[in-house]
């Protein structure tokens, strides 16, 4: 069964630390994709990367970054979490090109920022 | 700008057959999508229209008119299973040759007995 996992279905951390969610998937996928999840505001993009080493900011990327130096692993990073970071954070994969290239997302990662 | 719109809440009966709306005015168009999402869980795909018409896929169907920017998903014979949220999401042609997709807020469905 293909698969996007992420690491760490549940986090709390404090003001100001680094926080490091990975994503992992097993489908040799080229895209993949970080969203946040928020009551009224829906899924909203972070951030993507279409390839190796390559990305690109989304709708929301103030206060993050990201990593793909693998194809298969896709990792978001706060620098220095703040309290509006307290989200459930998605990550999708998809292959290459256009037409139906459906989004396989993971589990989340429910974010609580103190 | 990019705007997706679809109703917060929709309440049905089981066994009935419920109609979720969405508009979208987007800078480009390359399809559209509708997942299904559960409470705590992720999106899975239900559905894909990139051409006017109607997509049947067992008692889900899409619909996609691309003049009004206008879809509907439609869910037939209801079960008390179908209570999810469901979003409607569109693919522009922005990020490079491929688009990204753009999201609705969703809409939480419940059914009811």
């Amino acid at each position: 069964d293909v698969k996007v996992t992420q690491s760490s279905r549940y986090l709390v951390k404090r003001t100001g630390e680094k926080v490091f969610l990975e994503c992992v998937q097993d489908m040799d996928h080229e895209n993949m994709f970080w969203y946040r999840q928020d009551p009224g505001l829906g899924l909203r993009l972070i951030y993507f990367s279409y390839d190796v080493k390559m990305k690109e900011k989304g709708d929301i990327p103030e206060g993050y970054s990201v990593s793909r130096e693998k194809k298969e692993r896709f990792s978001l990073i706060l620098e220095s979490a703040s309290t509006n970071q307290t989200s459930m954070y998605l990550c999708a994969s998809s292959p290459a090109g256009s037409g139906a290239n459906v989004l396989t997302f993971g589990a989340g990662s429910r974010l609580t920022v103190l | 700008g990019q705007n997706i719109d679809q109703p917060t809440e929709m309440t049905a009966t089981e066994g009935a057959i419920v109609q979720i709306n969405c508009t979208y005015q987007t800078s480009g168009f390359n399809g559209l999508f509708w997942y299904q999402q559960h409470a705590g869980e992720a999106p899975t795909f239900l559905s894909y229209n990139v051409l006017d018409g109607l997509e049947e896929k067992g008692r889900f169907s899409s619909f996609l008119s691309r003049s009004k920017g206008y879809s509907y998903l439609l869910l037939k014979e209801l079960q008390m299973k179908d209570s999810a949220s469901y979003l409607c999401a569109v693919r522009d042609y922005g990020g490079g040759s491929q688009g990204n997709l753009i999201f609705g807020k969703g809409t939480k469905l419940s059914v009811k007995p």
